[in-house]
Formats: structure tokens, C-alpha cells, sequence
């Protein structure tokens, strides 16, 4: 089957520093890229989506400028959480989409969990 | 904006025995998909099942089934033969659209337990 992968899959950081999380598809090209985030027993809550070589779309209430999304390949998205704050901790996960010709499905990373301190 | 809803925030049920879960949601389009997620503790989401709206037929996957009814924008799960490795957060989502490649909006979530 299709693997996602994030990296890392745990980070700690401190107030006000910056948080890169990759998520890549390993076995396939992904069109299309999905950034969620869970706090705490609740459930995913889309944060934006991504298309390669475009802007990502961010949802409303999701700050593009705190919340930096770089689609750089098809197989490759970052999300960046710049100036991270505590209110930022959170268990983010993306999705990965190769399209309708692979059994036209969602591919779900591990999801890497955020503590700022 | 379509919303999905799970009104059970936890069920229970015997091993080896059936437990439902219910899902609703609501939406002005024809064209959608239909989705239950399974979430276990290590927060991999799991594909379970899914049904395309255009379907009749309700979709099977082993033990786990659909119980689709458009008209009511109810989605329910049943699961049979409960196992242990069935407890799990369960998640009903929806993607509107012709393919499954569209934002998942997701139900607030069922914790299931299931007793040995």
C-alpha cells in the first residue's frame, strides 16, 4: 500500500522558536497535500490544502503567516509553525492524495505531535 | 459548509458481539464521498470503509458495513464480531466532489471500547 511519512514525529520547542514538519509520500506522487491538526481529544481540523508549485489554500481562521506551507515537490510538503507559542501545541497530520488513477484515496501520515514549551 | 456529525461520544460493546455507529451530516450537494476513519492509540488514521453517494448499494468491507441513506444524510457503521483490536476512536468524514481527493471534513468522533 501507499506510505506516508512525517518527520519528526515528536518535537519539543521553545516559545518563539520555529518548527519544521515534513511530510513525504514515499511510494507515489501526491497532487495534492492536506494539513491537519488535532488538539487533544478532538477531532482533525483542516488547516490548509496544497497543490505543488502553487500557493497552499489556508482555511479560515488558520494565520498563513504563523502556519508557512511549501508544497516543493510531489512527493515532499513542509509545514513551518513560526514563533511558535504553547497554544500551538497540537498533533498535526497531513494526507496525501495521488490521484484518481491509484485507488483514488487519502494517505494518512503517523502525524507528529508538537509541544512548545 | 457542510457539517458531520457523530452524536455518540462513546460506545461500549462485548467481544464477539455488533455495535452501530451513527453519522450525520448535511449537504447541498449531490456528489460526495463518505468516510469512517479508524483512529487507534498510536493516532494513525486508518481507512475502515467508504461509499461514493452515487452508490446504492451500501458498502462492505469484511466485518464492517455501511447503513447509507442519502435521503436522511445518515451514514452508520456497523461493526460484527467486535475483536479487542477493534477499541479505536472512529471518525466519519465527508469529501465533497467527484473523487476522494478533496478536503475531509470530519465528525467530532466515537471512542469505542470493546469488553472482552
Amino acid at each position: 500500500g501507499a506510505v506516508v511519512s512525517q518527520h519528526p514525529s515528536w518535537v519539543i520547542c521553545k516559545s518563539g522558536t520555529s518548527v519544521k514538519i515534513e511530510c513525504r509520500s514515499l511510494d507515489f506522487q501526491a497532487t495534492t497535500m492536506f494539513w491537519y491538526r488535532q488538539f487533544p481529544k478532538q477531532s482533525l481540523m483542516l488547516m490548509a490544502t496544497s497543490n505543488e508549485g502553487s500557493k497552499a489554500t489556508y482555511e479560515q481562521g488558520v494565520e498563513k503567516d504563523k502556519f508557512l506551507i511549501n508544497h516543493a515537490s510531489l512527493t515532499l510538503s513542509t509545514l513551518t509553525v513560526t514563533s511558535a507559542h504553547p497554544e500551538d501545541s497540537s498533533f498535526y497530520i497531513c494526507s496525501s492524495y495521488p490521484g484518481t488513477g491509484r485507488s483514488d484515496t487519502q494517505y494518512f501520515g503517523p502525524g507528529t505531535r508538537l509541544t512548545v514549551l | 459548509a457542510q457539517t458531520v456529525t457523530q452524536s455518540q461520544p462513546e460506545m461500549s460493546v462485548q467481544e464477539a458481539e455488533t455495535v452501530t455507529l451513527s453519522c450525520t451530516y448535511d449537504t447541498s450537494e449531490s456528489d460526495y464521498y463518505l468516510f469512517w476513519y479508524k483512529q487507534p492509540p498510536s493516532r494513525q488514521m486508518i481507512l475502515v470503509i467508504r461509499q461514493e453517494a452515487y452508490k446504492q448499494q451500501n458498502a462492505t468491507e469484511n466485518r464492517f458495513s455501511v447503513n447509507f441513506q442519502k435521503a436522511a444524510k445518515s451514514f452508520s457503521l456497523k461493526i460484527s464480531d467486535s475483536q479487542l483490536g477493534d477499541a479505536a476512536m472512529y471518525f466519519c468524514a465527508y469529501s465533497e466532489g467527484g473523487n476522494a481527493g478533496n478536503m475531509l471534513t470530519f465528525g467530532g468522533g466515537t471512542r469505542l471500547m470493546v469488553k472482552p
